[in-house]
């Protein structure tokens, strides 16, 4: 069935490091990829998104490229904030119109002064 | 602009008490509205889903269940809470033909 995996954290980094999180995903058909971001105590707020291959998502610094080759939607972002510490949840969605989103477990990342 | 709100941020609940959790948005009219949950330590739950007045999807059998009585209401309900109904609760919406799915603020609920 349709899934997505993304890496296990916490991430641990100190400001303005480089950050990856990796996803990976399985689905039939061209779904829409994105990534959410929880902070502390609160609901998730839209990161950025990509509806189609080789698109690229950004916003915040943060970026990713939709790639169906490798099945991949890896978060970057170039130098990263002690504000940018947060669960950041990888998802998949639109699949034949439903809306629905499938979700990765989330990756905790922690950054330091 | 379209807004979401969801309530209460925060419920202590004993063990076969009831539950009711409720949702609203507004600024838009027909929404798709979705329950999740996050339990502690695990991804986001898809539980419900729903594409208008009185139309229900259920994703995963469970103790809880949904109505939506208005067409921009959500609300989450059970009868007897368990132990296993402890987590973060999440109320979403996406517009009627498709796109990008929002969500509230979460409401925590712990069942002692």
């Amino acid at each position: 069935g349709n899934s997505v995996t993304q890496m296990e954290g916490p991430v641990t980094l100190s400001e303005e490091a480089f950050l990856t999180i990796n996803c990976t995903y399985t689905a039939t058909g061209y779904p829409s990829l994105f990534w959410y971001v929880q902070y502390p105590g609160e609901g998730l707020q839209l990161l950025l998104k990509a509806t189609k291959a080789d698109d690229k998502g950004s916003n915040k610094g943060f970026e990713a490229t939709y790639r169906k080759e490798t099945t991949s939607f890896h978060l970057e972002k170039g130098s990263v904030q002690v504000s940018d510490s947060a669960v950041y949840f990888c998802a998949l969605g639109a699949l034949r119109g439903t809306d629905k989103l499938i979700f990765g477990t989330g990756t905790r990342l922690q950054v330091f002064p | 602009s379209q807004t979401i709100h969801q309530w209460p941020a925060t419920l202590v609940q004993p063990v076969g008490s009831p539950l009711s959790l409720e949702c609203t948005v507004e600024g838009t009219s027909n929404p798709n509205l979705y329950w999740y949950r996050q339990a502690a330590g695990r991804g986001l739950q898809l539980l419900f889903y729903s594409v208008g007045i009185g139309q229900i999807s259920s994703e995963v059998p469970q103790n809880l269940s949904a109505s939506r009585p208005q067409d921009r209401q959500f609300i989450l309900s059970s009868k007897k809470l368990l132990l296993s109904d402890s987590g973060f609760y999440l109320c979403a919406w996406s517009p009627d033909r498709g796109g990008t799915i929002y969500f509230g603020e979460g409401s925590w609920l712990t069942v002692v």
